[in-house]
């Protein structure tokens, strides 16, 4: 099925670091959803973005919505040990289907 | 209630049996999906409900795997004569299916292990 590309696919940094996240798509999409999973948890929204050029923040986090409407990036700042997890990006597509589209995710590990 | 349910928590089969794995999502959210999670992988799409429209059951892996939703609410997903290459994580995610509101939400999902 169709998925999003999203890089990378795995980080690892020291804690402290700044992370920055990406996902692409070849079609245009109203809406891009970041979340986040904890080892067995369901993903967490972290950040939801419904306007091209939109910068929305989360406390460390900081989301945009491309002005091209086919990509969006995830920046965490100062990253911190409870930031270990696998980072997904989602969207819906602009047109009648509201069905979600993933991202395969990245992991990032951090050192303390 | 105030979140997504789903039940079982962990599920542990016999190779060929059938199993059911069950949904509840929020109230009033007319979008529902199962997912498929592999240790440390991605969300595999397996079938999207929204409103009463068909299903989009274009992730299901095979003939053995199918869902129902009653009443618009309750979610079963059902494996027929389940594999060893079943065993994953189930998620079940549900969100209110508007344009501008299609942020989706997350049980805790399902372990299923096939013995």
């Amino acid at each position: 099925g169709q998925q999003l590309n999203q890089s990378p696919q795995s980080m690892f940094i020291q804690e402290g670091e700044d992370v920055s996240m990406n996902c692409t798509s070849s079609s245009i999409f109203n809406t891009w959803l970041w979340y986040k999973q904890d080892p067995g948890e369901g993903p967490v929204l972290l950040i939801a973005l419904y306007k091209a050029g939109e910068l929305t923040s989360n406390g460390r986090l900081t989301a945009q919505f491309g002005i091209t409407r086919k990509d969006s990036f995830l920046n965490i700042s100062a990253s911190i040990p409870s930031d270990v997890g696998i980072y997904f990006c989602a969207g819906q597509r602009a047109g009648n289907n509201r069905k979600l589209i993933w991202g395969l995710g990245t992991s990032l590990a951090v050192n303390p | 209630g105030a979140g997504v349910s789903q039940s079982p928590s962990n599920k542990v089969t016999e190779k060929g049996k059938d199993v059911e794995l069950r949904c509840d999502p929020i109230s009033g959210h007319t979008a529902l999906y199962w997912y498929r999670q592999s240790l440390g992988q991605g969300l595999e799409f397996l079938i999207y409900f929204q409103g009463n429209s068909a299903p989009d059951k274009s992730g299901l892996p095979s003939d053995r795997f199918s869902a129902e939703r009653t009443g618009g609410s309750v979610s079963t997903l059902t494996i027929q004569r389940t594999q060893q290459e079943d065993s994953a994580v189930y998620l079940c995610a549900s969100s209110f299916g508007g344009a501008l509101d299609t942020e989706a939400f997350f049980g805790q999902g399902t372990r299923l292990t096939v013995v």
